[in-house]
């Protein structure tokens, strides 16, 4: 079965600077993705993120992008220029199954401050 | 983009009351939609797995005649907590698996509150 952690409950940034937020997995899978999501306090899941493990290129998206070391099984989101409306939760989730089910890692609470 | 709707996206209920949430993808259809619970201050837990025609998948521990999942349609799951209590007061939400898409696409939530 696979295993995702998230060893960071909570993180603080300053505005404009970047954050590593921290995302290790576990899986026999030799094919397999992983996501991120941004999950404000309204509760809806935002999609930022995602990388495949056959992907040669880290994946960016904006702000996001992700550091994948497969080597090391983790996949960290580093957001570069930080603004207060990165303050959230933050989840990383490995799909599992035919049917793309998510497991999600327990999540890291950014708070952007001035 | 594909967008999901939840509805309702608050309800207050008292207890031995049943509840029914509904999930629509409202631009593509989705054979199979995902329900997801989460309580203050932790992360989503895969309840089940809807899959259009056929019965739902329950992860384990999930009582499957407590949260009843019918998925009626190719854009709709509805899932219905029968006999509610206070405990099961929670974050439901709700997402849509698109073919040919890497991503989930996540429904608003549904924040329900048994008294």
């Amino acid at each position: 079965a696979q295993k995702i952690t998230q060893t960071q409950p909570g993180m603080f940034v300053q505005e404009k600077e970047a954050v590593t937020l921290d995302c290790t997995y576990d899986t026999s899978d030799q094919s397999y993705g992983l996501f991120w999501y941004k999950q404000p306090s309204s509760g809806e899941m935002i999609f930022l993120i995602y990388q495949g493990s056959y992907d040669e290129q880290n994946a960016t998206e904006g702000r996001y992008s992700l550091n994948f070391q497969k080597a090391r099984k983790s996949a960290n989101l580093v957001i570069s220029a930080s603004q207060l409306g990165d303050s959230a939760m933050y989840f990383c989730a490995f799909p599992t199954g035919t049917a793309s089910k998510l497991t999600f890692g327990t999540g890291t609470r950014l708070q952007v401050t001035l | 983009g594909a967008v999901v709707s939840q509805h309702p996206s608050r309800v207050i209920c008292k207890s031995g009351t049943s509840v029914k949430i509904e999930c629509r993808s409202l631009d593509f259809q989705a054979t199979t939609m995902f329900w997801y619970r989460q309580f203050p201050k932790q992360s989503l837990m895969l309840m089940a797995t809807s899959n259009e025609g056929s019965k739902a998948t329950y992860e384990q521990g999930v009582e499957k005649d407590k949260f009843l999942i019918n998925h009626a349609s190719l854009t709709l799951s509805t899932l219905t907590v029968t006999s509610a209590h206070p405990e099961d007061s929670s974050f439901y939400i709700c997402s849509a698996y698109r073919g040919g898409y890497n991503e989930q696409f996540f429904g608003p939530g549904t924040r329900l509150t048994v008294l």
